[in-house]
């Protein structure tokens, strides 16, 4: 059974950082993309970053260009977010995604999503 | 960016009733475009890929259809468990992948 598991999110004040965790399981993990998505609870997905299985390419959403870092270990089979520099507009659930092809060349769409950790910047 | 604009934001149906949610795409995503469930303080669950694809598990009742810019997910024969929000993604062309505004699909 596949799954994912996030953590790390929590309360931080703006310009902090955080590092958020999503552990795979029941799947070959380095041979797939994945993502981070975010959603203000209640209301619509954006899209954050994603990262190819095979050569490591990264993609970012303008809004997080230049502050969030997407990484991978797989022989941990661990997604990353770092983080930085945080903005109350960074406040949002935000859930690590798999993509549904085993070539690992770029994200698509999620077929498994990992039930989410919250992330809230405020003073 | 692909903006994603799905209507109605609302759709008010009976159980056992036939439900059309539509998707439209500023411009051409041939048929890139997935569809997702969303129910509260759940993670979104595939339903449909490559516009007309149901997902492994997804029921039969669930059906995707459309190209290009118009899109259209139908669920017939309403079930309880239906009633949830729906957003449809498009992949086409990204940076960035964007999702529409959702769905909410209610009970009447």
């Amino acid at each position: 059974e596949v799954q994912l598991v996030e953590s790390g999110g929590g309360s931080v004040q703006p310009g902090g950082s955080l590092r958020l965790s999503c552990i795979g399981s029941g799947f070959t993990f380095r041979n797939y993309a994945m993502s981070w998505v975010r959603q203000v609870p209640g209301k619509g997905m954006e899209w954050v970053s994603s990262i190819s299985g095979s050569s490591g390419d990264t993609h970012y959403a303008d809004s997080v260009e230049g502050r969030f870092t997407i990484s991978r270990h797989d022989s941990e089979s661990t997604l990353y977010l770092e983080m930085n520099n945080l903005r109350s507009e960074d406040s949002a659930v935000y859930y690590c995604a798999k993509d549904l092809s085993s070539t690992g060349w770029y994200f698509n769409f999620g077929d498994y999503w990992g039930q989410g950790t919250l992330v809230t910047v405020s003073s | 960016e692909v903006v994603m604009t799905q209507s109605p934001a609302t759709l008010s149906l009976s159980p056992g009733e036939t439900a059309a949610l539509s998707c439209r795409a500023s411009r051409s995503i041939t048929t890139n475009l997935a569809w997702y469930l969303q129910k509260p303080g759940q993670a979104p669950r595939l339903l449909i890929y490559g516009a007309s694809t149901r997902a492994t598990g997804v029921p039969a009742r669930f059906s995707g259809s459309g190209s290009g810019t118009e899109f259209t997910l139908t669920i017939n024969s309403l079930q309880s468990e239906d009633f949830a929000v729906y957003y449809c993604q498009q992949y086409n062309q990204w940076p960035p992948l964007t999702f529409g505004q959702g769905t909410r699909l209610e009970i009447k």
